[in-house]
């Protein structure tokens, strides 16, 4: 079955860059996703990438696809105490998303 | 972007009654909506998938008499959830299909604590 998996916990410090990780199981996903949820809100999407790339970036983001090793990452460079929130990756090759477990990003001064 | 919004925003309610959710796209017409769960500290889960006019999809494990979801307008979907118990405590969010994998919106969530 489909199955995608994140790291837990990241803590940066302010001004650095921050990379999140997420690897998933579906060789057939066409788009895999970046998404940003703050405290008791819904998700807000971030960015995505089509399953034939292997990099795209987007302002201070910068995602980058291995699609033989199923691995996907989020780079924040200049990460700021904004930036303090879960991220979840998720993957879809129809309307259907399948999300990943969710990284909690906190930025410290 | 495209605002939907959902109401309530929190409820806190006693075991064994029901809850009911509204989801609203404000400015574009849906004809599917996503219904999420997500438990603390966990990931977002389907639980289902609706239709304009007609029956939703339930992922499986999502009991269809205990979590029922109309879709009777293009703006407005629903979603109660009957005979609530504490395991049903969860933040719910709903999502519009926009038809554009770049488009993605978001109900702001539901959080629903049961007694």
């Amino acid at each position: 079955g489909e199955d995608v998996e994140q790291s837990l916990f990241l803590s940066v410090r302010e001004g650095d860059s921050s990379v999140i990780n997420c690897t998933y199981t579906d060789s057939s996903s066409t788009y895999l996703y970046w998404y940003k949820q703050e405290p008791g809100a819904g998700l807000q999407l971030l960015t995505y990438i089509f399953s034939n790339m292997d990099m795209k970036q987007d302002q201070r983001l910068t995602v980058l696809l291995n699609k033989k090793d199923k691995h996907l990452s989020l780079r924040i460079a200049d990460t700021q105490t904004g930036d303090s929130a879960i991220y979840f990756c998720a993957e879809s090759n129809t309307d259907k998303l399948i999300f990943g477990t969710g990284t909690r990003l906190q930025v410290f001064p | 972007g495209a605002v939907v919004s959902q109401h309530p925003s929190w409820v806190i309610c006693k075991s064994g009654t029901s809850v009911k959710i509204e989801c609203r796209s404000l400015d574009f017409q849906a004809t599917t909506m996503f219904w999420y769960r997500q438990f603390p500290k966990q990931s977002l889960m389907l639980m289902a998938t609706s239709n304009e006019g007609s029956k939703a999809t339930y992922e499986q494990g999502v009991e269809k008499d205990k979590f029922l979801i109309n879709h009777a307008s293009l703006t407005l979907s629903t979603l109660t959830v009957t005979s609530a118990h504490p395991e049903d405590s969860s933040f719910y969010i709903c999502r519009p299909e926009t038809g554009a994998h770049n488009e993605q919106f978001f109900g702001p969530g539901t959080r629903l604590t049961v007694l």
